[in-house]
């Protein structure tokens, strides 16, 4: 299975919005509403952010929301903060019961 | 409250076998629909998925590792343990144990995802 495909970078000015794409297949994100973001932040863990393509966890703020149309799947963040630079990795269920990461997507405010 | 703690060594030698365990609490694998998953990530490169086990001892492997990675548990002394055969340079990373995606609460496992991960443990892999 090849990893999802992730821009490398998207910036933004605080208080706007951007949109991450994530690009998979019929046998991951187009077959499965099981597609998950995490925020990653240098030197920490990763932090669930969206599950199933389009729940938040509590806690999570709702300026992060997520879609998916076809094959891609889509993290947006709205009113863009500071605290919001981070790596972004985008993760889907799989037709084999695998997982799989994206590329990942490195995003700057 | 759920944690998760990964242990093993940080330096392994080329060829040598990788054993990582990962402790943790707050959830046991005997119950219906828990699993605990192994990420990795090289540094300054992206995640990538390893393995999952499940509470029915039902195990998925990344199909790329699959013939150098194995995952057991140990529901009495509540860990996961990740082996992996034939270390390489290019295995030097962070091991990241994780539990799978689901509501302690109310049992239901119906979703596919890491909700708590672990701290990570960079494992080095030189000569």
């Amino acid at each position: 299975q090849s990893a999802l495909t992730q821009p490398a970078s998207v910036s933004g000015s605080p208080g706007q919005s951007i949109t991450i794409s994530c690009t998979g297949t019929s046998s991951d994100v187009g077959g499965y509403n099981f597609v998950s973001w995490y925020q990653q932040h240098p030197g920490k863990a990763p932090k669930l952010m969206i599950y199933d393509v389009s729940k938040r966890p509590s806690g999570v703020s709702n300026r992060f929301s997520g879609s998916k149309s076809g094959n891609t799947a889509s993290l947006t963040i709205s009113g863009l903060q500071a605290e919001d630079e981070a790596d972004y990795y985008c993760s889907s269920y799989t037709s084999s019961s695998t997982f799989v990461f994206g590329t990942g997507t490195k995003v700057t405010v | 409250q759920i944690t998760l703690k990964e242990s093993g060594p940080t330096l392994v030698k080329p060829t040598q076998t990788l054993t990582l365990t990962c402790t943790f609490s707050g959830f046991s694998l005997s119950t219906s629909g828990v699993g605990v998953g192994w990420i990795r990530q090289p540094p300054g490169k992206a995640l990538e998925w390893l393995a999952l086990i499940y509470w029915d001892d039902d195990k998925r492997y990344s199909p790329s590792l699959k013939s150098r990675v194995t995952i057991t548990k140990d529901t009495s002394k509540n860990q996961v343990v990740l082996t992996m055969t034939n270390m390489d340079p290019v295995d030097t990373a962070t091991y990241y144990c994780a539990h799978r995606l689901g509501d302690i609460l109310t049992g239901y496992y119906g979703s596919f995802g890491f909700d708590y991960w672990g701290q990570g443990t960079l494992v080095t892999v030189s000569s």
